[in-house]
């Protein structure tokens, strides 16, 4: 039931355009992006709620298809401070007591100048 | 300033030990989870709560144990059943808007080695 990330790993220099994509097996309710420097805390993104909302946060955007039951994530005119590996959350459910985030894999993504 | 704490950053185990890991935040919310992280891998849940006194088994539940007693506590417990306990351990937390459970704020991390 984990959320499946593609790619693995992108390397790009410093300017490029990256699109980092979540799929899952089941019905989503929402879609949570996090960034997470090495050995550090996951950062919030953004949250994407079913409805195909979607959302922009500066230079990094990202959609929702929820009869899909995939996200993308876009980065666009990368900086070298959008280094770090991207995970994607996702939550089958509403809210109740069974409610959780399932984290994908991971994307690892270098920037270089 | 309202948070996730985690302590202590740096825990040794020895084989056959139980240790407990803290976690406590001041945000209000009603859930929280433990994730287990191991180099180059993603987070795999390990626990979770949505309310207090309430808690469900993750993926990965085996060879550990929670507590959700307080609204603002939810130790984890690693028992000498767990087998490999050497990751990073995150703890997060987040409250509903809604249907919809809103952004995850984690702790700073655990890391945990057995020696």
């Amino acid at each position: 039931q984990q959320p499946v990330q593609s790619p693995q790993a992108v390397i790009l220099r410093e300017g490029e355009d990256a699109v980092i994509n979540c799929s899952s097996s089941k019905a989503l309710y929402s879609v949570h992006w996090y960034r997470q420097k090495h050995g550090e805390a996951p950062v919030f993104l953004m949250i994407l709620l079913k409805g195909g909302e979607q959302k922009g946060h500066e230079k990094i955007s990202a959609s929702f298809n929820e009869k899909k039951q995939q996200s993308s994530l876009y980065l666009t005119a990368s900086q070298l401070s959008y280094s770090g590996t991207y995970f994607c959350g996702t939550a089958a459910l509403g809210y109740s007591s069974a409610s959780k985030i399932i984290f994908g894999s991971g994307t690892r993504l270098s920037i270089r100048p | 300033d309202g948070g996730i704490t985690q302590s202590p950053k740096y825990l040794f185990r020895k084989e056959g030990q139980n240790v407990t890991l803290s976690c406590e935040q001041n945000l209000n919310h009603d859930a929280m989870y433990w994730y287990r992280q191991d180099p180059g891998q993603g987070l795999r849940l390990i626990y979770y709560s949505q309310i207090v006194n309430d808690f469900q088994k993750g993926d990965i539940a085996e060879g550990y144990s929670v507590s959700r007693e307080k609204k603002e506590s939810f130790p984890l417990t690693v028992t000498s059943a767990q087998k490999n306990p050497t990751a990073f351990y995150l703890c997060a937390s987040n409250d509903r808007d809604g249907g919809a459970l809103t952004e995850a704020f984690f702790g700073q991390g655990t890391r945990l080695t057995v020696v």
